[in-house]
């Protein structure tokens, strides 16, 4: 079946240190792949997301590469902020049949001043 | 913007009685989910909806059951609860994208 491998938390940080959080993904064909964020006490919102191999999704800073070579999805911003502070997760929808996302565990940023 | 609305933030029941989370998205979406949340564990899926009066079970269905009344509303029900579904509990809606919306969600303690 299909499966999101994220890098376990938490992830620590001081102000505009660089970010990256892994995620590695099993699917066959080609999944659409999906960064979502949850600030504290919130519920998750799409960050970015990428539907084919080689594309770039990018959004507030946050910048992530679809890779099929290495099947991974990483997390990158170039220098985070404390309000950046949240718990991310990668998720992927498989191509055809299920509409249903699946969710990695989720990492979580803390991020010092 | 989709707005996802829950009818808590925050609730207290007791072992044993019935609960019902209500959740209501203003997009016209056909397809609605409801997760869990708990710690180092992620979302897990307990219900979906795709169309009104349709469900699906998801991941970890049992003790709950959902309604689907009308298209905006999807209602998880909570028959008898118990301590360990003491959780965080997220709705969700999904249009013809791939883009889940989601709600602030509830966070339920069962004393």
């Amino acid at each position: 079946g299909n499966s999101v491998t994220q890098m376990e938390g938490p992830v620590t940080l001081s102000e505009e240190a660089f970010l990256t959080i892994n995620c590695t993904y099993t699917a066959t064909g080609y999944p659409s792949l999906f960064w979502y964020v949850q600030y504290p006490g919130e519920g998750l919102q799409l960050l970015l997301k990428a539907t084919k191999a080689d594309d770039k999704g990018s959004n507030k800073g946050f910048e992530a590469t679809y890779r099929k070579e290495t099947t991974s999805f990483h997390l990158e911003k170039g220098s985070v902020q404390v309000s950046d502070s949240a718990v991310y997760f990668c998720a992927l929808r498989a191509s055809g049949g299920s509409y249903i996302p699946t969710f990695g565990r989720g990492t979580s940023l803390i991020v010092h001043p | 913007d989709v707005k996802v609305t829950q009818s808590s933030r925050y609730l207290v029941k007791r072992t044993g009685e019935k609960v019902f989370l209500e959740c209501v998205q203003d997009m016209d979406h056909e397809n609605m989910f409801w997760y869990r949340q708990d710690p180092g564990l992620g979302l897990r899926l307990i219900y979906f909806s795709y169309d009104v009066k349709m469900k699906e079970k998801g991941d970890i269905p049992e003790g709950y059951s959902v309604s689907r009344e009308k298209k905006e509303r999807f209602s998880l029900i909570l028959e008898s609860a118990s301590t360990n579904q003491t959780s965080m509990y997220l709705c969700a809606s999904q249009g013809s994208t791939d883009t889940q919306y989601f709600g602030p969600g509830t966070r339920l303690t069962v004393l």
